[in-house]
């Protein structure tokens, strides 16, 4: 089983429309979540950060954690084209260093 | 503010030869971080490095593979006698702090052993 599991997609939704993307982890030890945005042949880049249970909001962006159910959410509200992308989320342990494990990655495809 | 900078963006060699990729943090960050991300695959952590020390290499491959984090200068991730499985992309990735995880990634460097 995998540490961090995540549907590779792809996805694929009209303009304006509201994205799910989500994640479930096996290791109850994890303490930090990350989402990152990766275009086409480029770095992730870091979107959400959070170490807490509940909603963190950040523009057209929420991060949602459910420690209990070990499972981690990011909607995208308002989907533009530009957000067409490769979304992946990250898990790390505090005071290991801040290894990140990371999800496959959804591949999300915004139709104008 | 410059973000994490890798060189080069592409290399290309052939099989056995060294492949030495660069990184420098972003400014004021101290911890350094490899993964290589293979095609199919997701991103895979090989190493953490801080100035002169390496913290976890973990995921390093146990041959051929090496990392550092001089003193002065970028940190360095080498791979001697190239194999075609090691075509991948390189990221390093830099954090303020080595505890929570908050890390920014560079562009990557795109290795293609021919």
């Amino acid at each position: 089983q995998k540490e961090v599991e995540q549907d590779p997609g792809p996805l694929s939704v009209p303009e304006g429309a509201i994205v799910s993307l989500n994640c479930t982890y096996s290791n109850s030890a994890f303490q930090y979540f990350m989402w990152y945005r990766q275009y086409s042949r480029k770095g992730p880049e870091l979107l959400m950060y959070t170490y807490s249970s509940g909603n963190k909001e950040d523009g057209r962006f929420t991060a949602q954690v459910d420690k209990s159910s070990k499972y981690i959410s990011l909607f995208i509200r308002d989907s533009q084209p530009s957000d067409s992308a490769t979304y992946l989320c990250a898990v790390s342990i505090y005071n290991q260093g801040g290894k990140l494990i990371f999800g496959q990655g959804t591949e999300l495809s915004v139709k104008p | 503010n410059a973000g994490v900078m890798q060189n080069p963006r592409h290399l290309v060699r052939r099989r056995g030869q060294e492949a030495r990729l660069r990184c420098s943090p972003m400014k004021g960050h101290s911890h350094v971080y490899w993964y290589r991300q293979l095609p199919e695959e997701g991103l895979k952590f090989m190493v953490y490095l801080q100035k002169e020390n390496i913290i976890d290499e973990s995921g390093m491959p146990k041959e051929r593979f090496s990392a550092e984090f001089p003193k002065e200068g970028p940190s360095i991730l080498r791979i001697q006698q190239v194999v075609r499985g090691d075509s991948a992309a390189y990221f390093c990735a830099s954090s303020p702090s080595g505890m929570e995880g908050e890390q920014y990634f560079g562009p990557g460097t795109r290795l293609t052993v021919t």
